[in-house]
């Protein structure tokens, strides 16, 4: 199994770009979300989706939005991108049941210039 | 506001010496901690978790205790390696789909 993979590894934007960034996992889990990760922080939730067709926002979901149509692919899109928004973005995904274990991808590191 | 948090940023360990990581909360609904590690460039990889009827779980090399009573949590690795180098999570869950991650703590091994 590859696990969690997401592209691209490095983005640079300019600031009003629009882009997509990639999440895709091999191991039939249920849940997906989606986390930027910026300097001295923790990670903060910006959407989930618990199978396909659903999709709820997390902590911090302005200027983001998602899609569920295969158990396998959740991207994540940026409508108008901001210099607020150059993080790290990782991927995780998980069984459905009562343990938490998430499984997590590599990331991906976006600059909005 | 509900906060997960950390008492130290930086903890520097001798090699071979046991290490404990500290972690506050503040939501006394949380019912599921779970502690990752992160390594350089890399994403999140989960340690241990514990549900909030547990006082003490041990996994290999890793022992979690929860303390209800002052909303503490804490990550005892024992005989700490280089490889242990990283920064460590701890993150809640109070019943919903949502986790809520604390700020991390730096691990540095000094050999």
């Amino acid at each position: 199994n590859a696990g969690v993979t997401q592209t691209p590894k490095f983005q640079v934007l300019k600031t009003g770009q629009s882009m997509t960034l990639q999440c895709a996992q091999d191991m039939n889990h249920e849940y997906m979300s989606w986390y930027r990760q910026d300097p001295g922080m923790g990670l903060r939730l910006i959407h989930y989706s618990v199978g396909a067709g659903i999709t709820d926002q997390g902590e911090v979901p302005n200027g983001y939005n998602v899609s569920r149509s295969t158990t396998e692919d959740f991207p994540l899109r940026l409508l108008s991108a901001a210099p607020s928004q150059t993080s790290v973005y990782f991927c995780a995904s998980r069984i459905r049941d009562s343990s938490y274990e998430q499984y997590f991808g590599p990331g991906t590191r976006l600059t909005v210039t | 506001g509900e906060s997960v948090g950390l008492h130290l940023p930086t903890l520097s360990v001798q090699e071979g010496d046991n290490s404990i990581i500290n972690c506050a909360y503040s939501n006394s609904a949380s019912d599921y901690f779970i502690w990752y590690k992160q390594e350089s460039g890399k994403g999140p990889q989960f340690i241990i978790d514990i549900r909030s009827n547990m006082d003490k779980r041990q996994g290999q090399r890793v022992t979690v205790l929860l303390n209800k009573t002052v909303k503490h949590l804490s990550l005892q690795i024992a005989a700490t390696q280089p490889g242990d180098s990283a920064v460590y999570f701890c993150a809640e869950n109070f019943g919903n789909e949502k986790l809520t991650f604390g700020t991390g703590t730096r691990l540095t091994i000094i050999p």
